[in-house]
């Protein structure tokens, strides 16, 4: 099992620019996230998923979309990159049967950085 | 509303001796609590979670953590540090009246166990 592939693992954009991160997992899980670390804040949810066609804004959602059209795939999307979006991003799954127990399962990571 | 602390943004031990992490936490509804540990360079890894029951749980790589409603708190410990589990250590806490399954991270702890 791959369980959740993130990619690119790294990236640097230019103010402006737009890009897609990619978020897989082989799981057949229900529920999918994106979050972002920024040192000693800990992680941040961005936007989140219950199912596919569903999506939900979290605490920092602004300059970032989402969409998920099947159960494996949760694309981050940045439009308009800004430095304040440099970060380390990861994406998380969890299955619904486990929904009470917040056993996520965590990508490697993607680092973004905006000159 | 939810949300977690963690006070201490670094931990020193000496190897072979006992390491607490501190956590404590804010929910209207009943916790749900959670320990993640994160590796240079990859994503979070569940270690252990408290739901109901027994106030103390027992985790991977012999981690352990007590529940104390009373103080608010979800304190990691292992009674035997290892060099080997220097890395950044997460609290976690879901609210039981929370929708979406979101988790809310605290802002880490750096472990580090001297040889």
């Amino acid at each position: 099992n791959a369980g959740v592939t993130q990619t690119p693992k790294f990236r640097i954009l230019k103010i402006g620019q737009s890009m897609t991160l990619q978020c897989t997992q082989d799981m057949n899980h229900n529920y999918m996230y994106w979050y972002r670390q920024d040192p000693g804040m800990g992680l941040k949810l961005i936007y989140y998923s219950v199912g596919a066609g569903i999506t939900d804004k979290g605490e920092v959602p602004n300059g970032y979309n989402v969409s998920r059209s099947t159960t494996e795939d949760f694309p981050l999307r940045l439009e308009l990159a800004a430095p304040s979006q440099t970060s380390v991003y990861f994406c998380a799954s969890l299955r619904r049967t486990n929904a009470n127990t917040g056993e996520l399962f965590f990508g490697e990571g993607s680092r973004l950085t905006v000159l | 509303a939810q949300s977690v602390a963690q006070p201490e943004d670094q931990v020193n031990v000496a190897e072979g001796n006992p390491l607490t992490v501190k956590c404590t936490y804010s929910v209207s509804g009943n916790p749900y609590l959670f320990w993640y540990v994160q590796y240079p360079n990859r994503g979070l890894q569940f270690l252990l979670k408290y739901i109901t029951g027994d106030n103390l749980v027992k985790g991977s790589y012999g981690f352990e953590a007590e529940f104390n409603k009373s103080q608010t708190s979800f304190h990691l410990k292992k009674p035997s540090a290892l060099v080997s589990d220097s890395a950044l250590y997460f609290c976690a806490v879901r609210d039981s009246k929370a929708a979406g399954n979101k988790l809310t991270f605290g802002g880490g702890t750096r472990v580090l166990v001297k040889p």
